[in-house]
């Protein structure tokens, strides 16, 4: 069982389009991290949001993690073929030992 | 100029053979982690560490054990590999616990035949 489940898994758009990738739980995490992952790469982090509510921008990504710090949701306007990659939301739970947990990703094709 | 570098990049063993994969970090960063990246699973936690000689389990360590002699190494070794553990293993590094973003290597492609 997943921790933290994203959806869509898979999503194949044409540029200039608009998305929404969403990262959900049952759990409430201290914060949340979204990171983006190229082919033979490791992720890189993108963003992190600790506060419920909370929304950052980051040029055409905006990052909102949920009023009750369980949810977050990646929106990204304009899609770039630029943005083609594998998209992974991860948190530190808050009960327990904190450790980063990983959603299993959504993998985001944009094509020209 | 990478902050966190593994080794090897990619190998190939046979099943039951011993295997182990560094990391190496120059950020003088207390805690250090293996994770493996599976499709469908994201990445799951093999093995942590939160200073020289202290490491823990993380939720797949069965059949991996960890060593942590310096700062700057994290060693992961299957101990004897099987077919499951065919995978592409990352190492990350923090410089806080149970908060803030991590850095990853590149990553090691194992496959056990």
């Amino acid at each position: 069982t997943q921790l933290l489940e994203q959806s869509p898994q898979f999503l194949s758009i044409q540029e200039g389009e608009n998305l929404t990738v969403y990262c959900n739980s049952s759990s409430v995490f201290s914060s949340l991290q979204w990171y983006r992952q190229e082919p033979g790469e490791g992720p890189v982090l993108l963003v992190t949001v600790v506060t419920g509510g909370e929304v950052k921008k980051l040029k055409r990504l905006t990052f909102q993690f949920g009023d009750a710090r369980k949810d977050s949701s990646l929106h990204i306007t304009a899609a770039q073929p630029g943005d083609t990659g594998l998209y992974l939301c991860a948190g530190h739970v808050i009960q327990g030992a904190q450790k980063l947990v990983f959603g299993q990703g959504t993998r985001l094709t944009i094509n020209p | 100029d990478a902050g966190i570098t593994q080794s090897p990049r990619h190998k190939v063993t046979e099943t039951g053979t011993p295997v182990t994969l560094r990391c190496h970090q120059t950020e003088n960063h207390r805690y250090m982690y293996w994770y493996r990246q599976d499709p469908g699973h994201g990445l799951r936690l093999i093995h942590y560490s939160y200073g020289v000689k202290d490491t823990d389990k993380g939720e797949v360590s069965d059949g991996y054990s960890v060593s942590r002699s310096k700062t700057e190494d994290f060693l992961l070794t299957l101990e004897s590999a099987t077919s499951s553990q065919t995978s592409v293993y990352f190492c990350a590094i923090s410089d806080q616990w149970g908060s803030g973003g991590y850095t990853f290597g590149s990553g090691t492609r194992l496959t056990v035949v």
